[in-house]
């Protein structure tokens, strides 16, 4: 069993659709958990994180962390073209224990 | 502010061949990451480096793979010979180095195939 799992779609909605992106994890040690989005023949940029449990807001995008059931979820409101890319969940520990442990990403189309 | 700057952007090569990949990280940042991605898969670390120290190289080939950061900024990341199964995305990354979320900027990365 893989650390963090990801379904990797791929996912596609409509224009001004919810979207729900979700990634699973094992490692119980695990304190910080990023969303990176990653467009085609580009590098990821990092989206949100998150520390601990509970949820963050950043304008169309919410980040929540479920720690009791090792899981955690991206939501994107009014989804837009513009979104269209892979989103990559992302997990480290903390302390000297900073790698990040990846997902698969899962590839999101937003159709107009 | 120029992010990190990889080049080249495209490479093909015949298996066997040696190839070098070079990398800028953005001024100030102290570490730097070499990631390999795969279609489909997200980046496996290969090594990561504290200024001119290689802190963490356990994911990286060290049979064929090598890599140097001079002066603790620009770093090369070499393979040689390239195999089949090096085609790739070789990604490098920087960050600050801070404690706690430790944001990494990527850059293009170099895209590898290998006949």
């Amino acid at each position: 069993q893989k650390e963090v799992e990801q379904d990797p779609g791929p996912l596609s909605v409509p224009e001004g659709a919810i979207v729900s992106l979700n990634c699973t994890y094992s490692n119980s040690a695990f304190q910080y958990f990023m969303w990176y989005r990653q467009y085609s023949r580009k590098g990821p940029e990092l989206l949100m994180y998150t520390y601990s449990s509970g949820n963050k807001e950043d304008g169309r995008f919410t980040a929540q962390v479920d720690k009791s059931s090792k899981y955690i979820s991206l939501f994107i409101r009014d989804s837009q073209p513009s979104d269209s890319a892979t989103y990559l969940c992302a997990m480290s520990g903390a302390g000297n224990n900073r790698k990040l442990i990846w997902g698969l990403g899962t590839s999101l189309g937003v159709n107009p | 502010e120029a992010g990190v700057v990889q080049s080249p952007r495209y490479k093909i090569i015949e298996k066997k061949q040696p190839v070098a990949f070079w990398c800028n990280p953005i001024s100030g940042h102290n570490t730097l990451y070499w990631y390999r991605q795969n279609l489909g898969q997200g980046p496996e670390l290969l090594i990561r480096y504290e200024n001119e120290e290689a802190v963490d190289d356990s994911q990286l080939p060290k049979d064929r793979f090598s890599a140097e950061r001079l002066k603790g900024v620009d770093s090369t990341l070499k393979i040689q010979p390239a195999e089949l199964g090096d085609s790739a995305v070789y990604l490098c990354a920087s960050s600050l180095g801070l404690a706690g979320v430790d944001e990494q900027f990527f850059g293009p990365g170099t895209r590898l195939t290998v006949l």
